[in-house]
């Protein structure tokens, strides 16, 4: 299995600053990590695939980098709607899920 | 609009089984792989289960292979976990989710429902 571990687990931020989420692979996943944006209650939405691809609609503040073990998702100018719970997600050997990183205000 | 609706969920005894159900509309079905995913406080989003376009193909998680069966009816827009033998850490709140292609383990859950709750307990 591929163990996905995200840091921080829990990140605080003001309106407007910038946030750096890492995600790390217990195997080379090459490219193949998706990251999703769930808010409770709420089914999780996707935001990047392939790593760095933008998906359609969702804001150019968001983005993603990395390959084989070590990803990061980058928030910037952070708005009111982005404090929510982040999910790093693989998808090369089955499938598995980062624990969550909870971004809340400050 | 992609939107998927589970139910099927409830309350129910350890040992019992379980029934639930995604209709899928705004898209078509059977043109997509579709998944199971759960969710709980302690252990996050577990992947469970996905199901090719035609139904040939199913790959399990070990946590559940055995006891869960995916299965879809593609004239009905349906998707379908079957639950035998519930224990308590079955305990979740169950989500199905769309695949981005047609076959098992080549693309990734991309639109999910909001999920269905089942609580196993005595």
């Amino acid at each position: 299995d591929v163990q996905m571990t995200q840091s921080p687990s829990i990140l605080s931020a003001s309106v407007g600053d910038r946030v750096t989420i890492s995600c790390r692979a217990s195997q080379n996943i090459r490219k193949w990590l998706a990251w999703f944006q769930q808010k409770p209650g709420k089914a999780p939405q996707l935001l990047i695939y392939e790593a760095s691809t933008l998906e359609r609609g969702v804001s150019s503040r968001f983005s993603g980098r990395g390959s084989g073990t070590e990803f990061t998702l980058t928030i910037n100018g952070l708005q009111p709607d982005d404090f929510a719970t982040y999910y790093c997600h693989q998808y090369s050997i089955l499938y598995s899920f980062g624990q969550g990183t909870k971004l809340d205000i400050k | 609009q992609v939107q998927l609706v589970e139910s099927g969920g409830g309350v129910v005894q350890p040992g019992t089984s379980l029934r639930l159900s995604c209709e899928a509309s705004g898209f078509t079905l059977r043109n997509y792989a579709m998944h199971w995913v759960r969710q709980t406080p302690d252990k996050g989003l577990e992947w469970l289960a996905i199901i090719s376009y035609n139904g040939r193909d199913k790959t399990y998680a070990d946590s559940v292979e055995g006891r869960f069966t995916i299965s879809r009816d593609n004239s009905k827009s349906t998707l379908y976990l079957q639950m035998n033998n519930l224990r308590r850490e079955d305990t979740a709140v169950y989500f199905c989710a769309k695949d981005t292609h047609h076959n098992t383990l080549t693309g990734f859950p991309d639109y999910w429902g909001q999920g269905t709750l089942v609580a196993v307990s005595s």
